[in-house]
């Protein structure tokens, strides 16, 4: 089965900082890779997505992940974080999108 | 487009009492999801469809839970009886092709007291 694991619950950065979230997946096929963001009391929206092209993929809202096929790694960046990107990101994967257990990302002005 | 709909957003109901949730995909899309999320067990998936037929409910979690599509821009899933342990949110997505990436609907918020 595929699955993915989020490293850390919670994240807290600095306004202007990079903000990295780790995710690295559990797959025997080339996998469809996810990552989505949940505001609160809002559904999931997602920022990117991976099917196999490009390798480096870039997102909504600056956001960008790279897939490292020898670190089976997804990991979400962006060069600067801004006070709304404070939120819950959902790394996922496959078509039936197995869910890690999420990130809080808090922000610090 | 307006995008996936949900409804209700918020149902507060007894123990024993059925629940009906409601999903209305986005037009043209094959793909129709249903998600529960709490806060124990994360977003759990329950049952998925294409083009109106149950592929996988082996997340649906027992007897109590059905969920049934009968055309493409209409879903529906069932609790009867409630429990208390099936509080969380509830949510529905939508895809036209395997693999896109998903539309998620704003949730319903279940309350089962």
């Amino acid at each position: 089965a595929q699955s993915v694991t989020q490293l850390g619950s919670h994240v807290s950065v600095s306004e202007g900082a990079l903000v990295l979230l780790r995710c690295n997946y559990s797959s025997s096929v080339p996998p469809y890779l996810f990552w989505y963001v949940q505001y609160p009391n809002q559904g999931l929206q997602l920022l990117l997505k991976y099917t196999s092209a490009a390798t480096l993929v870039k997102g909504i809202n600056g956001f960008e992940a790279e897939f490292k096929k020898s670190e089976t790694s997804f990991h979400l960046t962006k060069p600067s974080a801004h006070m709304s990107d404070a939120a819950e990101y959902f790394c996922a994967v496959s078509y039936k999108l197995s869910f890690g257990a999420g990130t809080t990302v808090t922000v610090r002005a | 487009d307006a995008g996936v709909i949900q409804s209700p957003r918020h149902e507060v109901t007894e123990m024993g009492q059925e629940v009906t949730l409601r999903c209305k995909p986005i037009s043209g899309h094959d793909y129709l999801f249903w998600y529960r999320q709490t806060m124990m067990r994360g977003l759990e998936l329950l049952i998925y469809f294409n083009n109106n037929v149950p592929i996988d409910d082996s997340g649906m979690p027992e007897d109590r839970f059905s969920a049934k599509m009968p055309n493409a821009s209409f879903s529906t899933l069932k609790i009867q009886p409630s429990e208390p342990r099936d509080s969380a949110v509830y949510f529905c997505a939508s895809s036209f092709q395997k693999g896109y990436g998903y539309t998620f609907g704003s949730g319903t918020r279940l309350t089962v007291v």
